[in-house]
């Protein structure tokens, strides 16, 4: 009963690294979510997916790229990190996009989250 | 401004109170979540509503799509309730800032 499971849970980086944050579900949803949540601010939506081999931007989308593998996986990766993408990410997924009309099918499930540092 | 807004920021209550939360969003909306985010992070799905009621256990959900407001009761609330709530609105993606909620016994 894995539900959506991201990794890793914890990452510290130097500006000018990069890193993917994976995300994989076995709920057979189509589509799937990146977040991010900051002190204040709330969950902000950085890029999504609505079915597999599509991706669209959200609130925050610079500095990030996504990548749809399949069905079942939707990574994050940031090219060249900085201190303001410090902040706790988290995936999502939902058997409907969000994104349209309300249904059922729109709850979405989210990840643990994983706690990114930027030094 | 944030599109949508939660009252109160923070909340204390005593064991057994009820409780209400309140959301309000200027964006237009088709539905609207309510989550809970427990202590060590984890973020789950509370309701989500389109219109009226829903209830699941001593939780209770309203909306008021005219009026762009929601609210979240709690009934004989207990420390285990002890999270953060927040509500998102479907369509545009936008979540509330969330509500801190410390229930002593």
């Amino acid at each position: 009963n894995a539900g959506v499971t991201q990794t890793p849970k914890f990452q510290v980086l130097k500006t000018g690294q990069s890193m993917t944050l994976q995300c994989a579900q076995d709920m057979n949803h189509n589509s799937m979510y990146w977040y991010r949540q900051d002190p204040g601010m709330g969950l902000r939506l950085i890029y999504y997916s609505a079915s597999e081999g599509t991706t669209d931007k959200g609130e925050v989308p610079n500095g990030y790229n996504v990548s749809r593998l399949n069905k079942r996986e939707f990574s994050l990766r940031l090219e060249s990190a900085a201190p303001s993408q410090t902040s706790v990410y988290f995936c999502a997924s939902s058997k409907q996009d969000v994104t349209g009309q309300s249904s059922g099918a729109n709850v979405l499930t989210f990840g643990a989250g994983s706690r990114l540092t930027v030094l | 401004k944030n599109e949508v807004e939660q009252s109160p920021q923070n909340l204390t209550a005593q064991e057994g109170e009820f409780i209400t939360i309140n959301c309000s969003y200027s964006v237009g909306i088709s539905a609207l979540h309510w989550l809970q985010q427990h202590p060590g992070g984890g973020i789950v799905s509370l309701f989500m509503l389109s219109s009226g009621k829903k209830k699941h256990g001593r939780l209770i959900a309203t909306i008021n799509i005219q009026e762009k407001h929601s609210s979240l009761h709690i009934t004989a609330s207990h420390p285990r309730d002890s999270a953060v709530y927040i509500c998102a609105v479907i369509g545009d993606m936008r979540f509330g800032a969330g509500t801190r909620l410390t229930v002593k016994p």
